[in-house]
């Protein structure tokens, strides 16, 4: 069974704080991994998605880095509206379904 | 606009009473699936679909249904509800299997 470990469960940063979210994962035979952004009430959206162990991508102040067993979003100079959970989720080569975890809930603090 | 639309939004509604949650998405994607979201939980996938008349269980999929007879369609169905299904269920597609999905804007489904 393909689990999803997220830590920590929740963040306060001040604005312009740099920190990293983590993201464990044990699955048999990674197809990919998913990073997701949730605001309250609304349905999480896309942010990246990291194939193989090494693999870096950034969008803005986010950059998701993967190794064999663990991936982290990391946050620069955060602003108060990176103020987010933040979601990760794996597909592997067993199956076509997508486990999630149960997130980081991000506060920036102005 | 690319968009997934659930309907509806909200439902309160009682026990045993079969309902019908509706999903649509208009950017011909192949991938499908159903997701509750719970406090505590995070998000769980119910059915997914890899295309039309192909369905396939996902973590949760107890006391659901679903069916996916046209591309753009994939409803989720509760034939017999009952308290414990009360949660925020997310709609999603993607182009394929492996690529971003697409979440609608929920249905919080009360079941008394």
């Amino acid at each position: 069974e393909d689990q999803v470990t997220q830590s920590p469960e929740a963040l306060r940063l001040q604005e312009g704080e740099s920190s990293s979210l983590n993201c464990s994962y044990t699955v048999s035979g990674l197809r990919g991994l998913f990073w997701y952004r949730q605001d309250p009430g609304k349905g999480p959206e896309f942010l990246f998605t990291l194939y193989s162990a090494g693999e870096e991508k950034e969008k803005e102040r986010l950059k998701a880095t993967l190794t064999k067993k663990e991936s982290f979003l990391h946050i620069t100079a955060p602003k108060p509206e990176d103020s987010a959970t933040y979601l990760c989720a794996v597909q592997s080569y067993r199956s076509y379904q997508l486990t999630f975890g149960k997130g980081t809930k991000l506060s920036v603090i102005p | 606009e690319a968009q997934v639309t659930q309907n509806p939004r909200y439902l309160i509604t009682v026990t045993g009473k079969k309902l019908t949650v509706t999903c649509s998405q208009n950017m011909n994607h192949e991938y499908m699936s159903w997701y509750r979201q719970d406090p505590g939980l995070g998000l769980r996938q119910i059915y997914y679909s890899m295309n039309v008349e192909v369905t396939d269980k996902g973590d949760v999929p107890e006391g659901y249904k679903v069916s996916r007879k046209e591309k753009r369609n994939f409803p989720l169905i509760l034939e017999s509800p009952s308290p414990n299904q009360t949660s925020l269920y997310f709609c999603a597609s993607s182009r394929m299997s492996l690529q971003p999905q697409h979440f609608g804007d929920g249905t919080r489904l009360s079941i008394l």
